[in-house]
């Protein structure tokens, strides 16, 4: 089963820094999306994003959040200006295997900011 | 507003013996759920799935169960292992739009 890979995998920042979490997916695939989850709470949708668009996104992610597919390959998510409420995991996810319409998650960035 | 939650945020059972995860949703235009598992700093790894026009399904060691009537899914792994520790989330979507809404986890704890 092809993995998603996830860099880094923790990264810590100060308060008003920005992060830029990176993903990195098959390639020929088109459903993307980013999931948080802060530490011993539920997985949070924050956005979904089909041939290198927005699809939707929840109300988590406002301004202050964005995602970019710049060379048909990474997929970002960038956070302008951290908060310490961002403090969670972040998991990038494709859409499918062979045989489900589930997600295939990477292995996650811990960001933790200070 | 829409949610899925689960009864039991713990579950410590003997190696060996039948779990049940459970989880309750309230989005009855919900028509695809899936069952994951989430190990210590991993991200979550798909166990089983079902369709809403399904009340069971079954994979190695696992069932699913899907009861509409009362917007109920259980997970059942048999004769658990202790490999089979770690968080269990239950995620509904509808139909097209592949966007899941994640239950708030059951930890399960298998004892030697």
């Amino acid at each position: 089963e092809p993995e998603v890979t996830q860099t880094p995998s923790h990264q810590v920042t100060q308060m008003g820094q920005e992060v830029i979490l990176r993903c990195v997916p098959i390639s020929n695939h088109l459903y993307f999306y980013w999931y948080r989850q802060i530490l011993g709470q539920k997985v949070e949708f924050l956005v979904s994003f089909y041939n290198n668009e927005i699809s939707e996104k929840s109300e988590i992610f406002d301004d202050q959040f964005s995602v970019e597919r710049p060379d048909g390959s990474n997929f970002t998510l960038k956070i302008r200006s951290t908060k310490l409420e961002d403090s969670a995991m972040y998991f990038c996810a494709r859409l499918g295997a062979d045989t489900n319409y589930g997600y295939t998650f990477g292995s996650g960035t811990r960001l933790t900011v200070v | 507003g829409e949610s899925v939650g689960l009864h039991l945020p713990t579950l410590s059972v003997q190696e060996g013996d039948n779990s049940i995860i459970n989880c309750a949703y309230s989005n009855s235009a919900s028509d695809y759920f899936i069952w994951y598992k989430q190990e210590s700093g991993k991200g979550p790894q798909f166990i089983i799935d079902i369709r809403s026009n399904m009340d069971k399904r079954q994979g190695q060691r696992v069932t699913v169960l899907l009861n509409k009537t009362v917007k109920h899914l259980s997970l059942q792994i048999a004769a658990t292992q202790p490999g089979d520790s770690a968080v269990y989330f239950c995620a509904e979507t509808h139909s097209g739009t592949y966007k899941y809404i994640f239950g708030t986890g059951t930890r399960l704890k298998v004892l030697a």
